[in-house]
C-alpha cells in the first residue's frame, strides 16, 4: 500500500449505530488530519494530531471521537450520529508543520439514516 | 471576510483554450499556497504549492502569486477535457496556520 489509505470506503449506518472509521499512512508522515466535505460547502478541518498529540478539534461535537495510537493510524469513532452528518470524511497528512502540503486519502462516504 | 475566497463558477471554456482559476486571502502572514483538484467522488489530490511573489510553471499549470494584492491563481494551458475538476485553493490561515480551504471551482472543459 502506498500513501494515505482509507477504510471503509462507504458506509451506511442508523443513528444509533457505533462505527469507526480508519486511516493509515505509509509517508512516513508526522501529522494527520480529519476533515468533513458535506456538498456545496468547502472542506471542514475536524481534528489535527502531531506527532500522537490532537493540537486542533475544531468545535467538533462530542459524537465524534479521534484516535490516533501511532503516527501512521488515525481513526474516527461515531456514535449517535444525525443525518446531518452524511458527508465525505477525508484523511490526510502532512510531514509535520500545517503549513506543508498535505496528502488525502480516498475519503469515507458516510450516509446516516 | 472569507479566509479563502474562489469564484464558485461553474466555469467552461473550450478545449484547447487557457482556464484561469482565482483565489483571494486575507492572511497576510500565510507563506505557502496550494491548489488542489478534485474529481467528482475522489479527494483532492495537490496539483501545485507556490511560496514566493510571480509565476510558478510545472507542465501545463502555472501558478501566479502576489502577496501584495493577497492573490493567487491557477492557469490551465491547452486545457483538455480531463481537466474537468472542481479546483481548491488552500492557505495556512489563523494563529494555528491550519489549512484552510476555498470553497473551489469547477471547471468544465468541453471538448
Amino acid at each position: 500500500e502506498t500513501g494515505v489509505t482509507q477504510t471503509p470506503r462507504h458506509l451506511v449506518m442508523g443513528m444509533t449505530n457505533k462505527k469507526s472509521l480508519k486511516c493509515e499512512q505509509h509517508l512516513g508522515h508526522n501529522a494527520m488530519y480529519w476533515y468533513k466535505q458535506s456538498a456545496k460547502k468547502p472542506l471542514e478541518l475536524m481534528f489535527v494530531y502531531n506527532f500522537k498529540e490532537q493540537t486542533e478539534n475544531n468545535s467538533v461535537p462530542s459524537r465524534f471521537s479521534p484516535e490516533c495510537p501511532n503516527s501512521s493510524h488515525l481513526f474516527l469513532h461515531l456514535h449517535t450520529l444525525q443525518p446531518e452528518d452524511s458527508a465525505l470524511y477525508l484523511c490526510a497528512s502532512s510531514q509535520e508543520r500545517l503549513e506543508e502540503t498535505q496528502y488525502f486519502g480516498p475519503g469515507t462516504r458516510l450516509l446516516v439514516l | 471576510q472569507k479566509e479563502v475566497e474562489q469564484n464558485s463558477g461553474p466555469l467552461s471554456v473550450p478545449e484547447g483554450a487557457i482556464a484561469s482559476l482565482n483565489c483571494t486571502y486575507s492572511d497576510r502572514g500565510s507563506q505557502s499556497f496550494f491548489w488542489y483538484r478534485q474529481y467528482s467522488g475522489k479527494s483532492p489530490e495537490l496539483i501545485m504549492s507556490i511560496y514566493s511573489n510571480g509565476d510558478k510553471e510545472d507542465g501545463r499549470f502555472t501558478a501566479q502569486l502576489n502577496k501584495a494584492s493577497q492573490y493567487v491563481s491557477l492557469l490551465i494551458r491547452d486545457s483538455q477535457p480531463s481537466d474537468s475538476a472542481t479546483y481548491l485553493c488552500a492557505v495556512p490561515s489563523g494563529s494555528a496556520r491550519q489549512l484552510t480551504f476555498g470553497s473551489g471551482t469547477q471547471l468544465t472543459v468541453l471538448p
